[in-house]
C-alpha cells in the first residue's frame, strides 16, 4: 500500500501558484520524498525529491515540513499544461527481494489547471 | 538522446497468445523496473531487476515473465495466464535502487486482448 495520502483533485487558476499536499506521517529517517506527475497516456514525468530540506529545481519546489510528516509541492506559475495526475511517493533503502526502494503509486492528485 | 524506448507504442493481442514487450535504455542504468497500469488506477509494479541476470517479482506478477541478459534490455512477456491483460505497460530504469537515486521512465505500451 501507498505510504502517503494526498487530495483525490484541485483546481488552480493559470498564472497562479499551485500547492499540492501530501501527507506521509509513517516516514521513516531515510526514505525520500519523491514527486512525479502523469499525462494522460503518457509515462510519469519525474519532478523533484527531497531528504530533509526544501529542495528547487527549474520546476517545482518541495517544501518538507520540520517533522517530515508532510510536504508540499509548488508549482509557481501553473500553466495549462501542468494539468495532469501527481503523485506523491516515499522510497526508501533498498531491501534485496522486497519492495524497499521501488516506487509504490497511491492514486494521486489530479491537478485542473483552469484559463 | 539518452533515455527509455518502449516498443510497441500499440499493441494487440488474442486471447490465449503471449506477447513480448520491448523496453531498452541508453542511460547505461544498473536497474530497470516494470509497471502496469490500469484505467484511472496508479502504476503497479511487476516485475524489478536490479542488475543483469538478476529479477525479481513485484506485487502482481503472476502471468508475466521477464529476463534480463544485458543491461540495456528489459523485456516483459504477457503469457495466456495472465487474466486481464488489456492494460498501459510502463517501464523504467534508474542508476541503482538506492533511494536518492532518480528512477525514469518511458512512453508505455498500450496492450488490448481482442
Amino acid at each position: 500500500d501507498a505510504k502517503t495520502t494526498q487530495p483525490p483533485s484541485m483546481d488552480c487558476a493559470e498564472g497562479r501558484a499551485a500547492n499540492l499536499p501530501c501527507n506521509h506521517s509513517t516516514i521513516s529517517g531515510n526514505e525520500y520524498v519523491y514527486w512525479y506527475r502523469q499525462i494522460h497516456s503518457q509515462g510519469p514525468q519525474y519532478i523533484i525529491h527531497g531528504l530533509k530540506n526544501n529542495e528547487t529545481n527549474e520546476m517545482a519546489s518541495l517544501i518538507i515540513t520540520e517533522d517530515r510528516k508532510s510536504s508540499t509541492l509548488i508549482l509557481p506559475h501553473a500553466t495549462l499544461r501542468d494539468t495532469a495526475v501527481y503523485y506523491c511517493i516515499v522510497r526508501g533503502y533498498p531491501n534485496y527481494g522486497g519492495s524497499q526502494g521501488n516506487l509504490i503509486f497511491g492514486k494521486g492528485t489530479k491537478l485542473s489547471v483552469k484559463p | 538522446d539518452g533515455g527509455i524506448t518502449q516498443s510497441p507504442k500499440y499493441l494487440f493481442r488474442k486471447e490465449g497468445q503471449n506477447v513480448t514487450l520491448s523496453c531498452e535504455q541508453n542511460l547505461n542504468h544498473d536497474a530497470m523496473y516494470w509497471y502496469r497500469q490500469d484505467p484511472g488506477q496508479g502504476l503497479r509494479l511487476i516485475y524489478y531487476s536490479q542488475i543483469v541476470n538478476d529479477f525479481q517479482k513485484g506485487d502482481i506478477a503472476e502471468g508475466y515473465s521477464v529476463s534480463r541478459e544485458k543491461k540495456e534490455s528489459f523485456p516483459l512477456t504477457v503469457t495466456s495466464a495472465q487474466k486481464n491483460p488489456t492494460a498501459f505497460y510502463l517501464c523504467a530504469s534508474s542508476v541503482d535502487r538506492g533511494a536518492g537515486n532518480t528512477i525514469y521512465f518511458g512512453e508505455g505500451s498500450w496492450l488490448t486482448v481482442v
